[in-house]
């Protein structure tokens, strides 16, 4: 497709379920990122992969997150265990490259909601 | 994780009114960008800052880049209905840090 896109765009789970959150950013981008947006809040950074470098967690806020990103393209973002806290809309961007004068393109995002 | 502070929280105005907000950060970056997000979707660049200083127009808005290099605004003018929708400024040093968001609504 033209854009980011991202599966499921709802997620309502139990807690204590395992979710995983998928991720398909535009092809030829290199840098893929995800972030959190709680309620009323702004977008919280989560992780960031640039090609084949070692991701940038320094966002998660727990061991209970992790991200993958298989062959460069799609990525999962897995949520295990998770508390009614994790609810938000977890929202994912690709660029052509790392670096300020790259344009991040965002997906729509998925609601997740921990009952 | 830190947020920047964005004001105001949220707007209510009449259509062909003026808008401005503003974001002020403790620490300096790089960039400055400014973002709108409507409902279900993702952010989308608005206007992207690069130097202390700058001032750029992207049509009916204006933002500036503030010398310090710790703040930036965004006007917005003759505002039309589909202005509606939340702005978030961002400032970049290798990541984005996002503020708090301002909420615009355009009352009939």
């Amino acid at each position: 497709g033209a854009g980011v896109s991202q599966s499921p765009s709802n997620k309502v789970t139990e807690k204590g379920k395992d979710v995983e959150l998928r991720c398909d950013p535009i092809s030829g981008h290199t840098a893929l990122y995800w972030y959190r947006q709680s309620l009323g809040q702004g977008l919280e950074f989560l992780i960031y992969f640039q090609g084949n470098s070692a991701p940038d967690k320094s966002g998660l806020p727990s061991d209970r997150f992790s991200a993958e990103r298989t062959g460069g393209s799609v990525s999962t973002l897995t949520i295990q265990r998770t508390q009614q806290e994790d609810s938000a809309v977890y929202l994912c961007a690709s660029s052509l490259g790392a670096g300020v004068s790259n344009e991040q393109f965002f997906g729509p995002g998925t609601r997740l909601t921990v009952l | 994780g830190q947020q920047l502070n964005q004001s105001p929280q949220s707007m209510f105005i009449q259509e062909g009114e003026d808008v401005s907000m503003n974001c002020t950060s403790s620490s300096i970056f790089n960039t400055w960008l400014w973002y709108k997000q409507d409902p279900g979707e993702g952010p989308v660049l608005l206007i992207a800052l690069y130097k202390a200083g700058e001032l750029t127009s992207n049509g009916r808005l204006t933002a500036q880049f503030g010398i310090t290099r710790k703040d930036s605004f965004l006007n917005i003018s003759a505002s039309i209905p589909s202005d509606v929708g939340i702005y978030f400024c961002a400032g970049q040093r290798e990541k984005l840090t996002f503020g708090t968001g301002t909420r615009l609504t355009i009352i009939p």
